[in-house]
């Protein structure tokens, strides 16, 4: 139990394109998760915290016009990368709390999507 | 907000020693400190984790300990083996949120 899935795995897009990354928690509802960027031999960096039902939580200098996540169901958040350009490129990824089977604060994560903008 | 420190940022063992990874934190309100594997491309995994109300706990080879006083706590790692070779995270987590550490690289030689 407590799977995280990411879709796409990887994407690549022209500058000034949008992409949607989804994160879905299959086997538990997820009140929240968490969108994290990471960059080539980096640590994971937190971007913003996604709540179901209300909106998310961005961190200092992460622009919250430019990432727009939503978490419109306890199983589905979606990250939408705006008119992304060559410097948005990099390492995405989700993570879901489960706080059904737990209370614990241990975070799943999803496989990542690679993002690569030309 | 929390700031998590962590040493070395690489670390070289020969097979069958032990490995110690260090983290310390600035926010004494964190309460639930996990470490993470992560192999290139690959999500990070959990290896084991540590509560506030705990000063150390075991898994097999693998054992974490928490100084909450000093604001500090270790990853242990024995008997390694080539196959722990791996960039491992440290995190501090307070209602849900984790900072995590700038990641240290092990390498086990065969």
């Amino acid at each position: 139990g407590a799977v995280v899935s990411q879709h796409p795995s990887w994407v690549i897009c022209k500058s000034g394109t949008s992409v949607k990354i989804e994160c879905r928690s299959l086997d538990f509802q997820a009140t929240t998760m968490f969108w994290y960027r990471q960059f080539p031999k980096q640590s994971l960096m937190l971007m913003a915290t996604s709540n179901e039902g209300s909106k998310a939580t961005y961190e200092q200098g992460v622009e919250k016009d430019k990432f727009l996540i939503n978490h419109a169901s306890l199983t589905l958040s979606t990250l939408t990368v705006t008119s992304a350009h060559p410097e948005d490129s990099s390492f995405y990824i989700c993570s879901a709390l489960n706080r059904e089977r737990e209370s614990t604060d241990t975070q799943y994560f999803g496989p990542g999507t690679r993002l690569t903008v030309l | 907000g929390e700031n998590v420190e962590q040493h070395p940022s690489t670390l070289s063992v020969q097979e069958g020693d032990s490995a110690v990874i260090k983290c310390t934190y600035s926010d004494s309100a964190s309460n639930y400190f996990p470490w993470y594997k992560q192999e290139l491309g690959k999500r990070p995994q959990l290896i084991i984790d540590i509560r506030s109300n705990v000063g150390e706990k075991k898994d097999q080879r693998i054992a974490v300990t928490l100084n909450k006083t000093a604001k500090h706590f270790s990853l242990h790692i024995t008997e390694t083996q080539p196959e722990d070779s791996a960039v491992y995270f440290c995190a501090a987590t307070n209602a849900g949120k984790s900072t995590f550490g700038d990641g240290t690289t092990l390498t086990v030689k065969p």
